[in-house]
């Protein structure tokens, strides 16, 4: 069954929305979560790093303002892109570390569409 | 910079065909090396990982890896493909000081029958 889910798996708004998706981990609790972006054709982007009770670590390039991440549980990270533009069409992914076995568990991920 | 190099970004095969695909790093230090598989519709999936020991890594599906550290190498192999081995595959990289994998470009694998 699945370790990690993602909510929702699709999702089309339009421009200047915003937009949530949620990640979950359903088997543990996880401290750590990753938020990963996936151009098509391309590779997953390591955006930010989720931590349990604090603030998102963000990588070089990723607007802490544009994607905001709450990580509010240790089962819930949530990734909201504001005032979404086309630009921001993407399939978001999240991760969830499991420290027992150094693993990645990754989710369905979440195919976001700004018309 | 630290970075994860796939050399095939597609490769076709007929079924039974053996298979290595390329993956080279530059990482100073310890790593942790990641071989995942991305079905057609589906999440990524872990095939094999190495962290130290055995450098040659079996995973599931009769995937296999191998750790050459003097190439800054984990290439991944089957013996025999088969039509069901048609994904994407991704090498992936955690320095030994971090959590987050970096990801290569990935290699988009078909088998035809």
């Amino acid at each position: 069954g699945a370790v990690v889910s993602q909510h929702p798996s699709w999702v089309i708004c339009k421009s200047g929305t915003s937009v949530k998706i949620e990640c979950r981990s359903l088997d543990f609790q996880a401290t750590t979560m990753f938020w990963y972006r996936q151009f098509p054709k391309q590779s997953l982007m390591l955006m930010a790093t989720s931590n349990e009770g604090s603030k998102a670590t963000y990588e070089q390039g990723v607007e802490k303002d544009k994607f905001l991440i709450n990580h509010a549980s240790l089962t819930l990270s949530t990734l909201t892109v504001t005032s979404a533009h086309p630009e921001d069409s993407s399939f978001y992914i999240c991760s969830v570390w499991f420290t027992l076995t150094g693993e990645l568990f990754f989710g369905e991920g979440s195919r976001l569409t700004v018309l | 910079a630290q970075s994860v190099s796939q050399h095939n970004h597609h490769v076709i095969l007929s079924e039974a065909a053996s298979l290595e695909l390329g993956c080279n790093y530059s990482y100073g230090g310890t790593v942790n090396l990641f071989w995942y598989v991305q079905y057609p519709g589906q999440h990524l999936q872990l095939l094999l990982k190495y962290f130290s020991g055995d450098p040659l890594v079996k995973g599931i599906k009769g995937f296999e890896a191998e750790f050459i550290k003097s190439k800054f190498s984990f290439n991944l192999r089957k013996p025999s493909v088969q039509w069901s081995d048609t994904a994407e595959y991704f090498c992936a990289v955690r320095s030994n000081s971090g959590y987050a994998l970096n990801f290569g470009k990935g290699t988009s694998l078909l088998v035809t029958p």
